[in-house]
């Protein structure tokens, strides 16, 4: 059973580019979530989808934007990049919606440095 | 609102020794507590998780956790510490209220010593 996985693993952006980070739901799993890690932090909640559709948004801003497709893979696109958006980005599924206690399986991220 | 908080940003043990990673929690509703560990470099693994079913988790690696809900606390533990338990450790919590996001807290950075 393949795990979640993340591509680029790493990534340098310009302050106003704009980046997509990808990642590949666990088989079977038809929810995904994305978050923010900045460094010596805890992750934070950016959003969730389930089945194509967003199913809860943490407090970032618009610029932050995602997709879920068909086959439950899932982009995340930052436009008009900040410093501080430099951070690890990881991408967790699950089962279902994890309003009930899912589990949620994490890949190993993205590191995206802004200069 | 939920929110956690581990006490202690760094906590540093002999091998062999008790692990205690401490971790409160505050929800409106009870909660489902989860605990993750992550390697450096590397995303994060559940560790374990509490969903009512029992106070006392056991999970992976000889860690343990035991929801009080009086104290409002997950404590994470283990009876001896291995080398190989040296990382950052988060507790989390998703309140059935709050729609699907994992509430992390700080983390905590064990360190094991020889």
């Amino acid at each position: 059973e393949t795990g979640v996985t993340q591509s680029p693993t790493h990534l340098i952006k310009t302050r106003g580019q704009q980046v997509t980070l990808r990642c590949s739901s666990q088989s079977g799993h038809n929810t995904v979530s994305w978050y923010q890690q900045a460094l010596g932090q805890g992750p934070q909640f950016i959003f969730q989808y389930y089945r194509e559709e967003e199913n809860g948004r943490g407090n970032f801003p618009p610029r932050f934007s995602g997709l879920q497709f068909p086959n439950y893979s899932s982009e995340l696109n930052v436009n008009a990049l900040e410093l501080d958006d430099s951070a690890l980005y990881l991408c967790a599924s699950s089962p279902s919606r994890t309003g009930d206690g899912e589990t949620q399986y994490f890949g190993p991220g993205t590191r995206l440095l802004v200069l | 609102a939920q929110s956690v908080t581990q006490l202690g940003s760094h906590v540093s043990v002999s091998e062999g020794a008790l692990v205690l990673l401490r971790c409160n929690y505050s929800s409106s509703v009870p909660p489902y507590l989860f605990w993750y560990v992550q390697y450096p470099n590397q995303g994060l693994q559940l560790l374990l998780k509490y969903t009512s079913a029992a106070t006392l988790v056991k999970g992976i690696n000889g860690f343990e956790a035991e929801f009080k809900k009086s104290e409002t606390s997950f404590h994470l533990t283990k009876p001896s510490a291995h080398m190989s338990d040296a990382a950052e450790y988060f507790c989390a919590v998703i309140g059935n209220n709050a729609g699907n996001m994992l509430t992390f807290g700080g983390g905590t950075r064990l360190m094991v010593k020889p």
